[in-house]
């Protein structure tokens, strides 16, 4: 089955640039779309179709995509922003896939 | 502005069914396609499946399309007269438990979720 990679946990300081890939074969021919997750709420959307924002999402998220690998970018990471961050698309057959999600602490 | 609200059981057995509804307010759930997601403990998002019935399905009841690796243990379906949509999970086990999440896909290049329920944790234990 598709899967989509990421890294378990990135750890920035408060106003560092944070970085989280999602690497997937597919990702050259299909979007890729970051969710947000903070403990005790339904995910958020934050990017997507690669590099899209979402209406009322802080300018400082930026999303990329080359090749075999999307990035989301936070420029400025904050304390609010600590989440776990999950990448989404969908596989040759419309399986919604999501990837294992990654732990952003900022400390 | 579109609301789910998911309801059902907090506790399951093992081996039993898992049911699990989803209230849609603010839009009609004949329109778009429906999804459950799930997150277990320490684990990440999974997609369980959709349905979907609109104006151009043949299928009574809507269509439906789940993740392979429930295919055999799930079945959504939904009510138009309350607006609702359901998910039934069979022979659950604790690798069940889980944050259950109804949400509305968004028609798109790829669809993708844009109004999520707030979740209900269901728990699978004797």
């Amino acid at each position: 089955s598709y899967e989509l990679i990421q890294p378990p946990s990135v750890s920035v300081s408060p106003g560092q640039t944070a970085r989280i890939t999602c690497s997937g074969d597919a990702l050259p021919k299909k979007y890729a779309y970051w969710y947000q997750r903070k403990s005790g709420q339904a995910p958020v959307l934050v990017i997507y179709e690669d590099s899209k924002r979402p209406s009322g999402i802080p300018e400082r998220f930026s999303g990329s995509s080359s090749r075999t690998r999307a990035t989301l970018t936070i420029s400025g990471a904050q304390v609010d922003d600590e989440a776990d961050y999950f990448c989404y698309s969908t596989d040759s057959s419309d399986n919604r896939v999501f990837g294992g999600g990654t732990k952003l602490t900022v400390l | 502005q579109v609301q789910l609200q998911e309801s059902g059981p907090a506790l399951v057995k093992p081996s039993e069914t898992l049911s699990l509804t989803c209230s849609v307010s603010g839009g009609s759930i004949t329109s778009y396609y429906w999804s459950w997601v799930r997150q277990s403990p320490g684990k990440g998002l999974e997609w369980i499946g959709y349905i979907y019935y609109g104006e151009r399905t043949t299928h009574y009841g809507g269509r439906t399309k789940y993740s392979p690796s429930l295919k055999s243990r799930v079945t959504i379906s939904l009510d138009t007269s309350k607006n609702q949509f359901s998910l039934n999970l069979r022979s659950v086990t604790a690798a069940d438990t889980a944050v259950y999440y109804c949400t509305r896909d968004r028609p798109g290049v790829i669809p993708y979720f844009d109004y999520w329920g707030p979740g209900t944790l269901v728990t699978v234990s004797s």
